[in-house]
């Protein structure tokens, strides 16, 4: 049973430039979770989907920020015209339905560089 | 409130020593509290969790503790190794919902 897999692992973009992160959960994981890590800080909370529904976003910045989970296929995190600030660590987590008394797994990271 | 507060900020703790870190809570719809360990370059990965009907729960030199009353809950690493040393972050979920502190960075000498 694969882990969570992220890719890239690494990602470079240009001030401006278009930047996707994609997310496949564990196999049998309906909720994927999407976290955001500043260098020496904690993961801050993005956004919580389910297939074809965002559940939860509050933690997405209003603008440029958008996520999907699709029918078929990986979760997206896209993040439009990057700006040097949004260079982080992004974690993607999946989990069964409910958390408690389970865990949420989660994947490798996509380092993302904003140069 | 959806905050849980985490401290230290970094902890360097000698080969055999305890480490302890702290987390405090003020939702009290919190119904789960795990901690996670994370490497460099890594992603974090569960360690042990609790729920908060049980004060302390114990698996193998991890030990939580867990005051309901007071909202807080600690992590002892007994007899720390150099290989314990990470970033270990508290969290709480609600449903489905996992809120995160802010992490402690713990170093193990030799």
């Amino acid at each position: 049973n694969a882990g969570v897999m992220q890719n890239p692992r690494h990602l470079v973009r240009r001030r401006g430039q278009e930047a996707r992160l994609r997310c496949s959960p564990m196999k049998g994981h309906s909720h994927v979770y999407w976290y955001r890590q500043l260098p020496e800080e904690g993961l801050k909370f993005m956004v919580y989907l389910q297939k074809e529904n965002i559940i939860d976003e509050s933690g997405m910045p209003k603008e440029r920020f958008s996520a999907e989970f699709p029918k078929e296929g990986p979760s997206i995190l896209r993040i439009q015209q990057v700006v040097r600030g949004d260079s982080a660590a992004y974690f993607c987590a999946s989990s069964p339905p409910n958390l408690r008394d389970t865990e949420a797994f989660f994947g490798q990271g996509t380092r993302l560089t904003v140069v | 409130q959806q905050q849980v507060k985490q401290s230290p900020q970094s902890l360097i703790v000698q080969k055999g020593g305890i480490s302890i870190i702290n987390c405090a809570y003020e939702n009290t719809a919190f119904d789960y509290f795990p901690w996670y360990q994370q490497f460099p370059g890594k992603g974090p990965a569960l360690l042990i969790a609790i729920r908060p009907d049980v004060s302390e729960k114990k698996e193998g030199r991890f030990t939580i503790s867990f005051n309901k009353s007071a909202k807080q809950f600690s992590l002892h690493i007994m007899d720390s190794q150099p290989g314990d040393s990470a970033t270990y972050f508290c969290a709480a979920t609600s449903g489905s919902r996992l809120t995160f502190g802010e992490g402690t960075q713990l170093t193990v000498n030799p």
